[in-house]
């Protein structure tokens, strides 16, 4: 049973580009959480898709948006993008009858040059 | 942003003694509380958690104490092992259990020494 996966494992942009992150969610899982984690740091919630649509919202701008296709896989965007977006991404899949048990992938690291 | 948060950001033992990490936390409605460990280039993967009507749970050579008075959460390893070195984060779920919403800490780093 594989668990949670994401790619690319590695990604360098330059300022004012945009990037697009994916997730494939463990199997039997419906909900797909996004965080960031900046070095040094723990990860912060960025927000959450269920049912092809966000539920909730970290404090975040609009240039992160995501999207959650009919097989549970989740993609990450982020336009216009800042030095400070540099980060470990991370990506965490649940079963929507327990959503605080969340599994996480092993991340994507985004540096922004 | 909000955080939960932990008393020490390392924490150094003897391999085979026990460990003992701590964790505070401020919103006195969370109901759900999550122990992870992230080693080095890796998710965070879990390890424990527990709710709230609870006050102990225990693991395979884990252990989480959640003292809701003081909001206090610990996480006691038993028997260390090298293996047991990483970075270990607290997380509460924010709110109802059914938001999935995990606030974390800044994590504290366990190193074993051999």
């Amino acid at each position: 049973d594989a668990g949670v996966t994401q790619s690319p494992t590695h990604l360098i942009k330059t300022r004012g580009q945009q990037v697009t992150l994916r997730c494939s969610p463990k199997s039997g899982h419906d909900t797909v959480s996004w965080y960031q984690q900046a070095l040094g740091q723990g990860p912060q919630f960025i927000f959450q898709y269920y049912e092809e649509e966000e539920r909730q919202r970290g404090n975040f701008p609009d240039r992160f948006s995501g999207h959650q296709f009919p097989n549970y896989s989740s993609e990450l965007n982020v336009n216009a993008l800042l030095l400070g977006d540099s980060a470990l991404y991370l990506c965490a899949s649940s079963f929507t009858g327990a959503l605080g048990t969340q599994y996480f992938g092993p991340g994507t690291r985004l540096l922004v040059l | 942003g909000e955080s939960v948060g932990l008393h020490l950001p390392t924490l150094s033992v003897q391999e085979g003694d026990n460990s003992i990490i701590n964790c505070a936390y401020s919103n006195s409605a969370s109901d759900y509380f999550i122990w992870y460990k992230q080693e080095s280039g890796k998710g965070p993967q879990f390890i424990i958690d527990i709710r709230s009507n609870m006050d102990k749970r225990q693991g395979q050579r884990v252990t989480v104490l959640l003292n809701k008075t003081v909001k206090h959460l610990s996480l006691q390893i038993a028997a260390t092992q090298p293996g047991d070195s990483a970075v270990y984060f607290c997380a509460e779920n924010r709110g109802s259990s059914n938001t999935g919403k995990l606030i974390f800490g800044q994590g504290t780093t366990l190193q074993v020494k051999p």
